[in-house]
């Protein structure tokens, strides 16, 4: 089975503080993903990165910044906390065909960041 | 852009009923599409897939037919129990840059009472 997990599922901070959400997926996947998911918004994707040491902006990226220094980890970093990032945190993996396309995504249980 | 449109809940339903959640789409080309499901305090996981107009997607007893020409891609479930009880999003690929990325639907809550 594949599995993805997330470093916390609780994690509570204060405004300024430097925060990493870790990742990590046991499939040797080339593609991770980290999303946030708030009530009535869906998932959003934060940022992507389909191979080591790439990385690529996703839908709303401001606030964050993203590592990916070996293929099965990648770290969603929030350089100063604000408290409009209090969110559930979602991390996902998936492998690529031989046409580039991406398949079906694995998520982690999510760490759900409080920021006061 | 693409973007995914889903009925808004929660939907509250009894042991047994039939369960319909909508989704609609908006892509260019050809997408693929999904629904995923979030049971309480768990991450998604993918429930059904379909990569092509016409193809049905079916697992655990829930189904869905993609329709190119209504662009939708209807959840369907005959009979519904309370282990069914979860979020249900939406979903559907959308090629970007060297690969695929997911865009999804706002989410469904289900909740089913005994």
């Amino acid at each position: 089975d594949v599995k993805v997990t997330q470093s916390s599922r609780y994690l509570v901070k204060r405004t300024g503080e430097k925060v990493f959400l870790e990742c990590v997926q046991d499939m040797d996947h080339e593609n991770m993903f980290w999303y946030r998911q708030d009530p009535g918004l869906g998932l959003r994707l934060i940022y992507f990165s389909y191979d080591v040491k790439m990385k690529e902006k996703g839908d709303i990226p401001e606030g964050y910044s993203v590592s990916r220094e070996k293929k099965e980890r990648f770290s969603l970093i929030l350089e100063s906390a604000s408290t409009n990032q209090t969110s559930m945190y979602l991390c996902a993996s998936s492998s690529s065909d031989n046409t580039g396309s991406y398949n079906e995504q694995f998520f982690g249980p999510g760490t759900r960041l409080t920021v006061l | 852009g693409n973007s995914v449109t889903q009925m808004e809940g929660p939907v509250t339903l009894s042991e047994e009923a039939f369960l319909t959640i909508n989704c609609t789409y908006t892509a260019t080309g050809y997408p693929s599409l999904f629904w995923y499901v979030q049971y309480p305090g768990e991450g998604l996981q993918l429930l059904l897939k379909a990569t092509k107009a016409d193809d049905k997607g079916s697992n655990k007893g829930f189904e869905a037919t993609y329709r190119k020409e209504t662009t939708s891609f209807h959840l369907e479930k005959g009979s519904v129990q309370v282990s069914d009880s979860a979020v249900y999003f939406c979903a559907l690929t959308s090629r970007t840059g060297g690969g695929n990325k997911l865009t999804f639907g706002t989410g469904t809550q289900l909740k089913v009472e005994l």
